[in-house]
């Protein structure tokens, strides 16, 4: 069965603190994604990676950073945490490109 | 530019209704795919179908329904007869077939069937 994992179900930090957020696949799986969902924004891509060490920007990588070592293994990284990076944050996986996602539960992170 | 947009934010229906959510995308790849998500208030989003550019056959599965339409640019998802379990936000998405794997999100549609 297929199983993405996240660290945290929710995580409250202060601003200006580096915060981590892991993400961990089972499935051998090439590609790892990352979003932030926001009410009535949807979901939107903050960075992918589509190989170990390989990393491409989304559409608001601003704020953040990646880190993909190993293929079952995505961090999101936030350098300097900000209030409004407050949301939820989504990791997803897909075995290749056109292939559908498979989502983690999401971590809900506030900054204060 | 919105690639994906569902123009439908919030939908109220009544158990046993059939509803029809709307997904307009854009794209000048010949190669693409079509997904659609759903979210129930759990928050993990669950993968519904996958549907590629040269497969427009209709789709049903079970109380669902995918109406794939090159010509108008949609892929519209039917549930008939709902119950108060459909209850979720559900996301249409697109895969460009020039991009490296990244899907392209609608910003949802919040469905909500009441007893």
């Amino acid at each position: 069965d297929v199983k993405v994992t996240q660290s945290s179900r929710y995580l409250v930090k202060r601003t200006g603190e580096k915060v981590f957020l892991e993400c961990v696949q089972d499935m051998d799986h090439e590609n790892m994604f990352w979003y932030r969902q926001d009410p009535g924004l949807g979901l939107r891509l903050i960075y992918f990676s589509y190989d170990v060490k390989m990393k491409e920007k989304g559409d608001i990588p601003e704020g953040y950073s990646v880190s993909r070592e190993k293929k079952e293994r995505f961090s999101l990284i936030l350098e300097s945490a900000s209030t409004n990076q407050t949301s939820m944050y989504l990791c997803a996986s897909s075995p290749d490109r056109g292939y559908e996602q498979y989502f983690g539960p999401g971590t809900r992170l506030t900054v204060t | 530019a919105q690639k994906v947009t569902q123009a439908q934010t919030e939908i109220s229906v009544v158990e046993k209704e059939d509803v029809t959510l709307d997904c307009v995308y854009e794209t000048r790849d010949t190669t693409y795919y079509l997904f659609w998500y759903k979210q129930p208030p759990s928050g993990e989003l669950v993968f519904l179908i996958r549907r590629n550019s040269f497969d427009e056959q209709n789709e049903i599965s079970g109380r669902y329904s995918w109406n794939f339409q090159k010509s108008t640019s949609s892929f519209n998802f039917t549930i008939t007869a709902s119950q108060v379990v459909d209850s979720a936000v559900y996301f249409c998405a697109l895969y460009r077939g020039s991009t490296l794997g990244r899907l392209y999100f609608g910003r949802g549609t919040q469905l909500t069937v009441w007893p």
